[in-house]
């Protein structure tokens, strides 16, 4: 069974770009989140897709930052315009209904982010 | 609001030692659960063990182990007989009252051959 995988591994970007994550979950896994971990801080969360829906995004930071989950399998995550704080790795996690696997979300390898 | 804190950025231990890894939170949720990830160097985070909040027992995984002090607010992990390939960021996170995962700052776990 493959994994989460996520594309590109590593991105640079210069201020005021656009840029834009890929996260392919586990096939079958309706849940997908995003988090994000700035240097020396903790991994934040940012939003939780179920299928196609957004149920849970209030750890989005602000409206630079568009999430989407079309047919309900892979999401990405687009930053428009890129600022410098947005530098950091941006984790994808799935999992299936939680209320039947206690919250086990599988990590993607993570996108490292920079903004110049 | 739900916090998780690991007191600890940097732990070291010998080969074949035992090691234990810090970690308090907060949350007024009576329903939560409580996870040790594991992030080798340049690979995926995993999951090292799982604790439900309900459960008294203590969660074992091998040669992993946690200590839940639930009234403390604790949850520490402890590794016997430390491998090479142990060597990681470990983060301690907390699930309750949703989905979302909240996380810790990580420990970073040396082992010295």
């Amino acid at each position: 069974e493959a994994g989460v995988t996520q594309f590109p591994s590593h991105s640079v970007i210069e201020k005021g770009q656009t840029v834009t994550l890929r996260c392919d979950p586990i096939s079958g896994h309706d849940n997908l989140y995003w988090y994000r971990r700035v240097m020396g801080k903790e991994i934040k969360f940012l939003l939780h897709f179920v299928k196609e829906s957004k149920q849970d995004e209030s750890g989005m930071p602000n409206n630079r930052f568009l999430a989407e989950r079309t047919g309900g399998t892979y999401s990405t995550l687009k930053v428009q315009p890129a600022e410098l704080e947005d530098s950091g790795v941006y984790f994808c996690a799935s999992s299936q209904d939680f209320r039947l696997f206690a919250y086990e979300q599988y990590f993607g390898p993570g996108t490292r982010l920079t903004v110049t | 609001a739900q916090t998780v804190t690991q007191s600890q950025p940097e732990m070291s231990v010998q080969e074949a030692e035992t090691v234990t890894l810090s970690c308090t939170y907060d949350t007024s949720e009576s329903d939560y659960y409580l996870f040790w990830y594991k992030q080798p160097p340049s690979r995926q985070m995993i999951l090292v063990i799982r604790q439900e909040a309900y459960k008294q027992q203590n969660a074992t995984e091998n040669r992993f182990s946690v200590n839940f002090q639930k009234a403390a607010k604790s949850f520490s992990l402890k590794i016997s007989d430390s491998q090479l390939g142990d060597a990681a960021m470990y983060f301690c996170a907390l699930a309750g009252g949703s989905e979302k995962l909240v996380f810790g700052k990580g420990t970073k776990l040396t082992v010295n051959p």
